[in-house]
């Protein structure tokens, strides 16, 4: 069954480092996520990216922010600065063409130290 | 008033109960309705996709969507310990943007 890839599936960095979130979506989706979630808390959209463009973001997608799709594989997520606030468990998501709901990959979990 | 509302539980239940689980929302924008289980440190995995109010059944689990009410439930009939982890709503309007609601810890007890 094809799946959402996330690696690493922990990252652990000090404050004010710059870290690169990976994500391979699953083959031919099109439309491509980034949710994060604090422990204990809802799952909070960030971003959405389509057509090699970003489609919505939320309030939380901040300068700190920025997505890539370098190849034709890969989709990721990078937070330039981090902030101990960014400790959180970042989930990838896709969904294909015609479909309407998303598959989320196993997520990534980040802890600013 | 949060955009969707969900009991955190935690929801305790012996095996072989019928299980339900609820959702409201505010926004009447909202037409697609789904329905995630998310076990400790994992991903959300999806249950049940509805499209507008209705019914709509797949092997133990039911969802119904009554948007008049702005009220979603899914129900987990011939609960398996299996079935234990949090249950997320969530929902979207014509963009691809999800909400979800904060979850249900669901046990299901031996």
């Amino acid at each position: 069954e094809p799946e959402v890839t996330q690696t690493p599936s922990h990252q652990v960095t000090q404050m004010g480092q710059e870290v690169i979130l990976r994500c391979v979506p699953i083959s031919n989706h099109l439309y491509f996520y980034w949710y994060r979630q604090i422990l204990g808390q809802k799952v909070e959209f960030l971003v959405s990216f389509y057509n090699n463009e970003i489609s919505e973001k939320s309030e939380i997608f901040d300068d700190q922010f920025s997505v890539e799709r370098p190849d034709g594989s890969n989709f990721t997520l990078k937070i330039r600065s981090t902030k101990l606030e960014d400790s959180a468990m970042y989930f990838c998501a896709s969904i294909g063409t015609g479909g309407n709901w998303a598959f989320f990959g196993q997520g990534t979990r980040l802890t600013v130290v | 008033q949060k955009e969707v509302e969900q009991d955190p539980g935690p929801l305790s239940v012996p095996e072989g109960a019928i299980v339900s689980l609820n959702c409201t929302y505010s926004n009447s924008a909202f037409q697609y309705f789904m329905w995630y289980r998310q076990y400790s440190r994992k991903g959300p995995e999806l249950l049940m996709y509805t499209y507008s109010s209705g019914n709509k059944e797949d092997g133990r689990f039911t969802a119904q969507v009554d948007k008049s009410s702005k009220y979603i439930s899914l129900f987990i009939r011939d609960s398996q310990p299996s079935d234990s982890a949090t249950y997320l709503c969530a929902m979207r309007g014509a963009g691809n943007m999800l909400t979800f609601g904060g979850g249900t810890r669901l046990m299901v007890k031996p």
